[in-house]
């Protein structure tokens, strides 16, 4: 079955510095997600993706983040200046058309921040 | 964000037993809702999904029930086996966002 892959699987970083998750989606997917979990927290939505342009984010997405998909095939999720409180696991999500498909994940970055 | 409630942290029962598992919601506006499982060290996985529109869905032994009126849902697996054992995701979709939203998960072990 096709998977949503992540990489790295954990990722350490010195705070102010840049980091980029990298994801891979399921290959025929249109809609494309980032979500995180801090520690004891629920999984909250970041920002959604589709054609090219961000359809929707939430009040986390600030301007220390951005998504690109620069190719056909990955999709990444970048940092700018990172802080202590931006440690938590990523998750990466795809779906297929129409939208309101099941959304399918990676396994997740862990970013520690320190 | 609370539109989107798991009460039960954690929930035990015994192999071949049902298990329930419970959830609230407050808009409602929600187009579908979801189960999502997940074990350590691994991201959600889809398990089984209804429409608003749908009061429930089958498959296999997870059956998802929506009770509108009451803005609940909930999860039964019968019968419960060892590997079930997993935190249950309920995440809510809206189609104008295009977001899920997710409660806080419950952690089920399925004892043998």
């Amino acid at each position: 079955e096709p998977e949503v892959t992540q990489t790295p699987s954990h990722q350490v970083t010195q705070m102010g510095q840049e980091v980029i998750l990298r994801c891979v989606p399921i290959s025929n997917h249109l809609y494309f997600y980032w979500y995180r979990q801090i520690l004891g927290q629920k999984v909250e939505f970041l920002v959604s993706f589709y054609n090219n342009e961000i359809s929707e984010k939430s009040e986390i997405f600030d301007d220390q983040f951005s998504v690109e998909r620069p190719d056909g095939s990955n999709f990444t999720l970048k940092i700018r200046s990172t802080k202590l409180e931006d440690s938590a696991m990523y998750f990466c999500a795809s779906t297929g058309y129409p939208s309101n498909q099941p959304q399918h994940f990676g396994d997740g970055t862990r970013l520690s921040i320190l | 964000d609370q539109q989107v409630k798991q009460n039960s942290p954690s929930l035990s029962v015994q192999e071949g037993r049902i298990s329930i598992l419970n959830c609230d919601y407050t808009n409602s506006m929600f187009d579908y809702f979801l189960w999502y499982k997940k074990y350590p060290a691994e991201g959600p996985t889809f398990l089984i999904s209804i429409s608003s529109i749908k009061d429930k869905n089958e498959d296999g032994r997870f059956t998802v029930f929506l009770n509108k009126s009451a803005k609940h849902l909930s999860l039964h697996i019968v019968p419960s086996q060892p590997g079930d054992s997993a935190v249950y995701f309920c995440a809510a979709f809206s189609g104008n966002t295009g977001k899920l939203i997710f409660g806080q998960g419950t952690t089920l072990q399925v004892k043998p």
